[in-house]
């Protein structure tokens, strides 16, 4: 994997379901893990920066898993609710660069009541 | 903290004319970045600054558009002329350097985004 990659990209569920999703990164020269979730016409909001193999965060309904030796992050979402529709971005530190971080496409959660 | 300011929220203008965005970051944080969203390209980084000092421009994707700071809470981007193609949400995100700086650890607080179309 080149780039960060995140999949599905859109995804519909109805409200009470658990659902999750994958971000995918290069393995290599890796240092953190930035998970963002966007709500349409807001900013983008921090959700977990993930550094260290096999760390799990949780915040609420929302938990997320690193694996960074075969490059992957999974998010998940326990009864989802309307209000968890939103884009969920990824992103990790650029290779050679201390601050730059790259992002994937997002995966675009919708909760149908 | 009000958070990052972005201005203006939209903006709507003619092909070749000059468009100008404008950053607040959050008081205290010496980095800044400026992205661009498009359905095609996703979130692009377009550049940053650290301490007003651009360190990365190699996002920047001609010479129309150019980006300065010329002090710790203010930055612009211009699009010089803009064309259709320029049409996306740019959104200013900052942050501060941590006590573990470089590992790319630190959380970037995004603004509102200015979303942009040109005819």
């Amino acid at each position: 994997i080149l780039n960060v990659e995140q999949s599905p990209q859109s995804l519909h569920v109805q409200e009470g379901d658990s659902t999750n999703f994958t971000c995918s990164f290069p393995s290599s020269n890796f240092y953190a893990l930035h998970w963002y979730r966007w709500e349409t016409a807001k900013s983008p909001e921090a959700l977990f920066v993930m550094t260290l193999n096999g760390d799990e965060k949780k915040k609420g309904r929302i938990s997320a898993t690193l694996n960074t030796k075969e490059g992957y992050s999974y998010l998940y979402i326990k009864g989802s609710q309307p209000e968890d529709s939103a884009t969920y971005l990824c992103a990790r530190r650029s290779p050679g660069s201390n601050y730059k971080l790259t992002f994937g496409k997002g995966t675009l959660l919708t909760v149908n009541p | 903290d009000a958070g990052v300011i972005q201005s203006p929220r939209h903006e709507v203008t003619e092909m070749g004319q000059e468009v100008t965005l404008r950053c607040k970051p959050i008081s205290g944080h010496d980095y800044l970045f400026w992205y661009r969203q498009t359905m095609m390209r996703g979130l692009e980084l377009l550049i940053y600054f650290n301490n007003n000092v651009p360190i990365d421009d190699s996002g920047m994707p001609e010479d129309r558009f150019s980006a300065k700071m010329p002090n710790a809470s203010f930055s612009t981007l211009k699009i010089q002329p803009s064309e259709p193609r320029d049409s996306a949400v740019y959104f200013c995100a900052s942050s501060q350097k941590g006590l573990t700086s470089g590992q790319g650890w630190e959380t970037q607080y995004f603004g509102p985004g200015t979303r942009l179309l040109v005819l």
